[in-house]
Formats: structure tokens, C-alpha cells, sequence
């Protein structure tokens, strides 16, 4: 199986701050990689699939970048709607491993 | 619209066997494109992928829990059937279905609401 690690694990952030979120994979995955935001209580949200493409309706302060092991998720501009945890997942092969999360909250 | 819900159990005894079924609208199980994921989450814990299927009946599973699993599907009911057998406290988790689109790198870009399962005698 591809193991999924994230950095940093947690983070505090002001409004309008740039925030970046690392996820490495194990083996090479080409750009099969999706970020997630999930808020309290809710389902996870498809923000990036392909590593870098935004999916339909999400805000462009959100981008993704990387392919084979390295990948990150960034928000150019924090808003007070992105306090959240973000996933990054795998889907090169099954099974499609999620990453930990990365908690964002509020400095 | 596309949607998704769960729906099954809410507590589960040590041993039984869970059944979780996911109701889906908007997209047809046929569509050659779409599968339906299942994915759980403890409380205050990472998401874990369970299973997947698509139109084709192609299925895979979690390397960690594959002996327990079956996946299934009713494409006239618009279905897609999860069970887990012997089930343990540690199995208690929120449980979400999602539609997975194998046309641009799997993403799965529609959930459901989730479905809180508590394990306990």
C-alpha cells in the first residue's frame, strides 16, 4: 500500500495569511492526488483533484501542485470560511490511502 | 442533483455484521465513469478508504480489512451495499459514501452526510 504523510500535522493562521500544506507519498503517483477540506461535522469537500486542478465552484485562492512524491495545497489568502482540516488522498492505486489531515485554526 | 445518503444501524454489537446501504441520485450506477467509495472516520481520527465499485462491477478493497468486507451494488434500486463482519468497538466510526469518477483521477467529488455506527455490547 502508498503511505500518505502530512506537514505540518497542525497550523494556526490569521485572515489573509498564505498558507501551505505539504502531502508526500511513499512511491511515485504521478498526479493522482486529491485535496479535501472538511469542516466540524460535515463531509469532506473535493477542493484539488489531479494535483492541480480546481474543482467546479471552489474559490482560486485555493491551488494544488507537485507530481511523483511531493504535492502541496495552497490558499493564497486565508478566509475565516477555510478554518478546517485538509486531506490529501492517493488514487494511483487501491487502495487510495488518505493522508492524516492538517488541522488550520485560527492564530 | 447528485446525492448520497447512508443509512443502516446506529449501534452494533461486538461480532455482529454491519450492513450499510448507500442510496444514490443524479447519476446512474451504470455510467460507465462513476463508482461509489466507502469511507469511514473514528472520532477525531483520519479518514480511512474502505472499498470501492464501479458500473463494471470492478471492486477493491482496504488491504487492512479486505477478509471483512463485501461490496455490492443494485444498480435498478441505485444501491450500493457495504457490509463488515465481526465488528469491534474499534470499528466505531462516522461511514461515508461518495461517488468516485475514474474519468479524472478518482476523485470523489460528492458525499454524503455520513453515518454515525457505534460498536458497543
Amino acid at each position: 500500500d502508498i503511505q500518505m504523510t502530512q506537514s505540518p500535522s497542525s497550523l494556526s493562521a490569521s485572515v489573509g495569511d498564505r498558507v501551505t500544506i505539504t502531502c508526500r507519498a511513499s512511491q511515485s503517483i504521478s498526479s493522482y492526488l486529491n485535496w479535501y477540506q472538511q469542516k466540524p461535522g460535515k463531509a469532506p469537500k473535493l477542493l484539488i483533484y489531479a494535483a492541480s486542478s480546481l474543482q467546479s465552484g471552489v474559490p482560486s485562492r485555493f491551488s494544488g501542485s507537485g507530481s511523483g512524491t511531493d504535492f502541496t495545497l495552497t490558499i493564497s489568502s486565508l478566509q475565516p470560511e477555510d478554518f478546517a482540516t485538509y486531506h490529501c488522498q492517493e488514487s494511483y492505486s487501491t487502495p487510495f490511502t488518505f493522508g492524516p489531515g492538517t488541522k488550520v485554526d485560527i492564530k | 442533483q447528485v446525492t448520497l445518503k447512508e443509512s443502516g444501524p446506529v449501534l452494533v454489537k461486538p461480532t455482529e455484521t454491519l450492513t450499510l446501504t448507500c442510496t444514490v441520485s443524479g447519476f446512474s450506477l451504470s455510467n460507465p465513469r462513476m463508482g461509489v467509495s466507502w469511507i469511514r472516520q473514528p472520532p477525531g481520527k483520519a479518514l480511512e478508504w474502505l472499498a470501492h465499485i464501479f458500473s463494471n462491477d470492478e471492486k477493491s478493497y482496504s488491504t487492512s480489512l479486505k477478509s471483512r468486507l463485501t461490496i455490492s451494488k443494485d444498480t435498478s434500486k441505485s444501491q450500493v451495499v457495504l457490509t463488515m463482519t465481526n465488528m469491534d468497538p474499534v470499528d466505531t466510526a462516522t461511514y461515508y459514501c461518495a461517488r468516485t469518477d475514474s474519468g479524472s483521477y478518482y476523485p470523489s467529488d460528492y458525499w454524503g452526510q455520513g453515518t454515525l455506527v457505534t460498536v458497543s455490547s
